[in-house]
């Protein structure tokens, strides 16, 4: 089963921040949080990882609370393209270690 | 584009036939795995191979079966169909001891 607990759907205006939350309580020291996105009709796609500090890439920032049971992944200004479900996954930061997906968030952008 | 590509990209088999699915992952990853997402549903994992070899496998049964080649292109076999396999299979590519795993936009596969 899946470690994480998402919200199932949330709604963003465009051009506005998509801030999606995600609790991880039950989460080990060794294991990273995850983020993939589900366009529709395609695979997963990465979006950002990390252990306990905030991380920020091209696409997102991914901010993790100090005690690490949730974080939250920021899309700075969502455009009708991120429309897609998003999933949250913790992870023993291993090789060989499979993605466990539970059912994401489906954030729908809206003009 | 994550240059993993699988075919073909869409399938219909009847019950109790077998089916083999493709993928070519993305150029210099040697690593591959394979998912199973049902209609709503996330991807589950299926199993992962590694130099021609079984690196881990999800809850599956023995009917799903792998194969790596040497140039880390990949199969998917499911012997006996039932209609619960009828799924989207995806397949991803990674370079071992990475992070980051590049998914192919999967097979459709209904089972009647």
């Amino acid at each position: 089963d899946a470690k994480t607990t998402q919200p199932p759907s949330m709604d963003c205006a465009e051009g506005r921040a998509a801030n999606l939350p995600c609790n991880h309580s039950t989460i080990s020291g060794n294991e990273y949080v995850y983020w993939y996105r589900q366009i529709h009709s395609q695979g997963p796609q990465y979006i950002i990882h990390g252990l306990k500090n905030n991380e920020t890439n091209e696409m997102a920032s991914l901010i993790i609370t100090e005690d690490r049971k949730s974080s939250t992944l920021i899309l700075p200004h969502a455009t009708l393209r991120d429309t897609a479900v998003y999933y949250c996954i913790v992870r023993v930061g291993q090789a060989g270690t499979a993605l466990i997906f539970g059912k994401g968030t489906t954030l729908s952008v809206s003009s | 584009e994550t240059g993993v590509t699988q075919s073909p990209t869409h399938l219909i088999k009847t019950r109790g036939q077998q089916v083999t699915l493709r993928c070519s992952s993305q150029s210099g990853h040697n690593t591959v795995s394979w998912y199973q997402q049902a209609l709503g549903q996330g991807p589950q994992f299926i199993f992962q191979y590694y130099r021609e070899e079984e690196n881990g496998r999800g809850n599956f049964p023995p009917r799903f079966s792998g194969l790596q080649f040497p140039n880390y292109s990949s199969e998917l076999n499911v012997n006996a169909l039932e209609l619960d396999d009828s799924a989207l299979y995806l397949c991803a590519s990674s370079l071992k001891d990475t992070e980051k795993l590049f998914f192919g936009s999967g097979t459709q596969l209904s089972v009647l």
